[in-house]
């Protein structure tokens, strides 16, 4: 079964600190890496996404690391702020996002001011 | 991306009724989905709707309690039937663009609740 397995399931992190959040998968045929911001009475909304081909991608922010070898993606967000309070899922594809998408449990990021 | 309006956002419904949920594309799109979110739990695809055909529904879920339908690239419809309580969760219409790094967008999904 495809999985993706995702950490921690919620998080508090102080305003200006670093929030990071682990993704693990299974399916060694995953080629594409999005990570999903969700407000609360929202749908996700696309913030970052990977392909194998990187180590690493920042956009802003928002950083996404990747480890092949380890099966292991993670997101950083720098200089945590209020706003970026949500919920994140992790989430993984074949054939670069044109089939569908496994998701992550979830992770609730509280940053406290 | 595109924009995805669904309605209706909110809907309290009796047990044993049915609701159909309509999703409009501002775009037209190549694939749609369906996700159920039940509250602070992760998303689950429902289906995949197929335009013109029947849609590809994933383990779990059957068309005679989810019928889907997709008359054209920016529309389609999830009914949700003989609703029990167990019915009660957000259900997210979602569409991709192939031509456009493939990246998967969604509304701002539906929420249920079945007494």
């Amino acid at each position: 079964q495809q999985q993706v397995k995702q950490s921690p399931q919620s998080l508090i992190v102080q305003k200006g600190g670093i929030s990071i959040i682990n993704c693990a998968y299974e399916n060694t045929a995953f080629d594409y890496f999005p990570w999903y911001q969700q407000f609360p009475g929202k749908g996700p909304a696309l913030l970052i996404a990977i392909r194998p081909d990187v180590s690493e991608k920042k956009e802003g922010r928002f950083t996404i690391s990747f480890n092949k070898s380890a099966k292991q993606f993670s997101l950083h967000i720098m200089d945590s702020q209020p706003g970026d309070s949500a919920t994140y899922f992790c989430a993984a594809s074949l054939n670069s996002g044109y089939s569908t998408l496994t998701f992550g449990k979830g992770t609730m990021l509280l940053v406290s001011p | 991306s595109a924009v995805i309006s669904q309605k209706p956002s909110r809907d309290i419904c009796q047990r044993g009724t049915s609701l159909t949920i309509q999703c409009q594309v501002d775009s037209q799109v190549t694939m749609m989905f369906w996700y159920r979110q039940q509250p602070g739990q992760s998303l689950t695809l429902i289906a995949t709707a197929n335009q013109g055909s029947e849609a590809t529904y994933e383990s779990g879920f059957v068309i005679d309690k989810f019928p889907i339908s997709r008359p054209n690239l920016t529309f389609s419809t999830l009914t949700v039937s003989n609703m029990s309580p167990e019915d009660s969760s957000i259900y997210l219409c979602s569409g991709r663009d192939r031509a456009n790094t493939g990246e998967l967008f969604f509304g701002e999904g539906s929420r249920l609740t079945v007494l």
